[in-house]
């Protein structure tokens, strides 16, 4: 069936760089996108960053500037990176499936990422 | 940027009753004759789900009680009759253009 777990350092300190991997099972990289959503507590979902069943990519344009999205497809992985992190960027980062209409399917249970020296 | 702007912010229904979610686009989400609006619940502590896509398609699993709308850019999230399994809240979201934006989101209580 189809999964996505997320997965990441839980802790980051300010002006550092978060890597999070996306790993999925029961599709193919190659047939469905894969976007990053994130959700600061209490607070609503905010898109961050999809790659697209082609490779293609595309960033909330208020975050571009820091962020690296890719996929290792042999691996079933898709990989987001953000560069000088915040407190505000302190949230629940989630991965999301989507077709060719963009809606988001299935849901990984997403990772709790806190930024705090 | 396509802007959604979602009301009310919080709701009160009385159990079995009908509560009505509103979402308007700052402009058009139509593609090819399809409006890619979507709608999720998330229930406290949980991810969201997929309730509706494309503005009336319920996705599986989902029960008839939650159904679709839409009126010059002003779509509908209704739910009739409320259950208590209900109390959440509740996000649209556009697919039509990127960056993918969603609205701010609408608490669902039991009155």
């Amino acid at each position: 069936q189809v999964q996505l777990k997320e997965s990441g350092p839980g802790l980051v300190q300010p002006s550092r760089t978060l890597s999070l991997t996306c790993t999925v099972s029961g599709f193919s990289l190659t047939s469905y996108g894969v976007s990053w959503v994130r959700q600061p507590p209490g607070k609503g979902l905010e898109w961050i960053a999809a790659i697209w069943s082609g490779g293609s990519t595309d960033y909330n344009s208020a975050l571009k500037s820091r962020l690296s999205i890719s996929r290792d497809t042999s691996k079933s992985q898709v990989l987001l990176k953000m560069n000088s992190l915040q407190t505000e960027d302190t949230a629940m980062y989630f991965c999301a499936r989507s077709g060719y209409y963009w809606y988001f399917d299935f849901w990984g249970p997403g990772t709790m990422v806190t930024v705090s020296s | 940027n396509i802007v959604l702007t979602q009301s009310p912010a919080s709701l009160a229904v009385i159990l079995g009753q009908k509560a009505t979610i509103s979402c308007t686009a700052s402009e058009s989400v139509n593609k090819f004759g399809i409006n890619l609006m979507h709608w999720y619940q998330q229930k406290p502590g949980q991810l969201p789900k997929i309730l509706i896509y494309n503005e009336f398609s319920r996705a599986p699993g989902i029960p008839a009680r939650f159904s679709g709308d839409e009126a010059e850019l002003n779509f509908t999230l209704t739910i009739e009759p409320v259950e208590a399994d209900d109390v959440a809240t509740y996000y649209c979201q556009q697919g039509l253009t990127f960056p993918l934006t969603f609205g701010s989101g609408t608490k669902l209580e039991i009155k």
